[in-house]
């Protein structure tokens, strides 16, 4: 357990709709980094949120956007879904926006039909 | 792209100690390099993580080579619970922006 919770765990979508993920991450980190896995694949770097504040992108186009709250929570919204958006999404924290360590949640499986 | 090369899968006899290779020659000076694992469906563990002395914790043990050019992940005593996928990462350096970069990891299947 690493106290970082995802909702839901899973979801099915259709091509062109829009999705909401949302993450809890572990009480006193304060940054929140969003990974996407596709199937057989590592995860890749969505984006960080330090502090409410995006601070780092990974090569993905800006239909994939975020938010982090006061509380250190974070949504990932995801717009005009398309069929390779499928996908594992991780959410992880970590206690400063550099150390290495961070804290992965089970994930969100997100099915576009 | 990964700074890393690792074997794609290895596996291992449950209470022998597997040892999972990583290359990662283009390590500069302060890069870190650390492990993480992820057992099926679930999301990536944390395992263990150096810059240039071996480390040790409950899970693992990691030995680095003098010239820092690559690692050794070392599970001693192997269960079936430790099968997964392996991933080395290497982070840090100057353009640190705590982005970790996987590669595709080494499979590890522990058989008994």
């Amino acid at each position: 357990e690493t106290g970082v919770t995802q909702s839901p765990t899973h979801l099915i979508k259709t091509r062109g709709q829009q999705v909401t993920l949302r993450c809890s991450s572990q009480s006193g980190h304060n940054t929140v980094s969003w990974y996407q896995q596709a199937l057989g694949q590592g995860p890749q770097f969505i984006f960080q949120y330090y502090r409410e504040e995006e601070n780092g992108r990974g090569n993905f186009p800006p239909r994939f956007s975020g938010l982090q709250f006061p509380n250190y929570s974070s949504e990932l919204n995801v717009n005009a879904l398309e069929l390779d958006d499928s996908a594992l999404y991780l959410c992880a924290s970590r206690p400063t926006k550099t150390t290495g360590e961070l804290f992965f949640g089970e994930g969100s499986r997100l099915t576009v039909l | 792209d990964a700074k890393t090369t690792q074997p794609p899968s290895m596996d291992c006899a449950e209470g022998r100690a597997a040892n999972l290779p990583c290359n990662h020659s283009t390590i500069s000076g302060n890069e870190y390099v650390y492990w993480y694992r992820q057992i099926h469906s679930q999301g990536p563990q944390y395992i263990i993580h150096g810059l240039k002395n071996n480390e040790t914790n409950e899970m693992a043990s990691l030995i680095i080579t003098e010239d820092r050019k690559s690692s050794t992940l070392i599970l001693p005593h192997a269960t079936l619970r430790d099968t997964a996928v392996y991933y080395c990462i290497v982070i840090g350096g100057s353009s640190n922006t705590g982005k970790l970069i996987f590669g595709q990891g080494t499979t590890l299947q522990v058989k008994p």
